[in-house]
């Protein structure tokens, strides 16, 4: 089955302490972005990937960073997590960025 | 920047209304245009899109028309169901980004 797979689906943690946010996808895809939900807001680009080794940020990069080494993968890495980081994220792909994205289900995180 | 507005929600309608969801845009060039909806508990799912103005995207009786003169993608259903409640987006893409409106709550009523 295509489908975009976050892990994990429900994460708190305490400020400072480094977490991931693992992404991947079945579908060959070269177009991955990580977004932040929050109330309000909608959905804000954290970073995109264009290719494998190719990452570029979005409207919303401070305190993230991500990578590319596979296709495949895109996890999300939070170095020093802080409360106003506490929300849902989504990872999708695409073939490319003119393509439907497909979505992960969400990983809701909560930072105290 | 770009930016995307959408009418505050939540909307409430009765089983069978009528629904419009207003959209308006703020962009340098000439962007696409997506709605997406979000059902309880998932991922958004792509419902259409329009890549030009002028263009119609349609989906599952809902219709979007690229506005340029008034940069506006407005949803539109011509009798909701009760199955139809979600939130929905309006997303604009102008070069390798993507930005999302806040959303807007749709309740169906049966």
């Amino acid at each position: 089955e295509a489908q975009v797979t976050q892990n994990p689906r429900y994460l708190i943690t305490v400020t400072g302490k480094k977490l991931t946010v693992t992404c991947s996808q079945n579908m060959n895809h070269e177009y991955m972005s990580w977004y932040r939900q929050d109330p309000g807001l909608g959905l804000r680009q954290i970073y995109y990937s264009m290719n494998v080794e190719v990452t570029d940020k979005g409207d919303v990069p401070e305190g993230y960073k991500v990578s590319r080494k596979e296709k495949r993968n895109f996890p999300l890495i939070l170095e020093s997590p802080s409360p106003n980081q506490t929300s849902l994220y989504f990872c999708a792909s695409s073939f490319g960025v003119d393509s439907p994205l497909h979505f992960g289900n969400g990983t809701r995180l909560t930072v105290t | 920047g770009n930016s995307v507005t959408q009418m505050e929600g939540p909307v409430t309608l009765s089983e069978e209304a009528f629904l419009t969801i207003n959209c308006t845009y703020t962009a340098t060039g000439y962007p696409s245009l997506f709605w997406y909806v979000q059902y309880p508990g998932e991922g958004l799912q792509l419902l259409l899109k329009a890549t030009k103005a002028d263009d119609k995207g349609s989906n599952k009786g809902f219709e979007a028309t690229y506005r340029k003169e008034t940069t506006s993608f407005h949803l539109e259903k011509g009798s909701v169901q009760v199955s139809d409640s979600a939130v929905y987006f309006c997303v604009l893409k102008e070069g390798n980004k993507l930005v999302f409106g806040a959303g807007t709550i749709l309740r169906v009523k049966s």
